[in-house]
């Protein structure tokens, strides 16, 4: 089953505009993590944050994580044609003693020139 | 180059055939997984292993097999009981469980008719 719900499905943005993502979840969670997949390619990790932060950043991402709402959104600033991809949290939930992650529907980001 | 490869990148196939999916790896993981992504949807776990000559059904795992004989490689295999094959498959690898980033291989887009 999918534990993380991306949200909106798409986005379509100009470049140079910023590009915001969530992602909610229903069990209590080890780890999240946020992963970008171009069109027919493999995923690429992106972040990692862990449930006792509440901000991370990396380059031009900023991933925030609210365990009490059980939420975490993706900021993309200042965003680049290149980042046209598909954007999918993934969630490790403590029940799971092992970690396997659950993938989310993914949101879909398309930067326009 | 360390990271992962998938043979084919595209596969055809006819109704009622096996058809056996290639992974390799040369990052020195533990784990390695096995996922499903369907058109506009996430991806959903077939099989995952923890270390060699060990491996656990994911979500999905009806239909499907593998084998972990070596350390390096995570053959699946679609067997002719799966309902509805056509996918794209993806594999990862990770250090070992799931609470660490995982690396994904270009996938393979499997048509069966």
């Amino acid at each position: 089953s999918q534990q993380g719900e991306e949200d909106p499905q798409a986005l379509s943005i100009q470049e140079g505009e910023n590009a915001t993502m969530n992602c909610s979840y229903k069990t209590s969670i080890n780890n999240l993590q946020w992963y970008r997949q171009n069109s027919g390619r493999g995923l690429v990790h992106l972040i990692l944050i862990r449930s006792n932060e509440r901000e991370k950043h990396s380059g031009r991402l900023r991933v925030t994580l609210d365990t009490s709402k059980k939420s975490s959104s993706l900021l993309i600033t200042a965003s680049r044609a290149a980042d046209t991809a598909s954007y999918f949290c993934a969630t490790d939930g403590t029940t799971d003693s092992w970690g396997k992650l659950q993938f989310g529907a993914g949101t879909q980001v398309v930067v326009t020139p | 180059d360390g990271g992962i490869t998938q043979s084919p990148k595209y596969l055809f196939r006819k109704e009622g055939q096996n058809v056996t999916l290639s992974c390799e790896q040369n990052l020195n993981h533990d784990a390695m997984y096995w996922y499903r992504q369907d058109p506009g949807q996430g991806l959903r776990l077939i099989y995952y292993s923890q270390i060699v000559n060990d491996f656990q059904k994911g979500d999905i795992a009806e239909g499907y097999s593998v084998s972990r004989e070596k350390k390096e490689s995570f053959p699946l295999t679609v067997t002719s009981a799966q309902k509805n094959p056509t996918a794209f498959y993806l594999c990862a690898s990770s250090i070992t469980g799931g609470r660490y980033e995982q690396y994904f291989g270009p996938g393979t887009r499997l048509t069966v008719t």
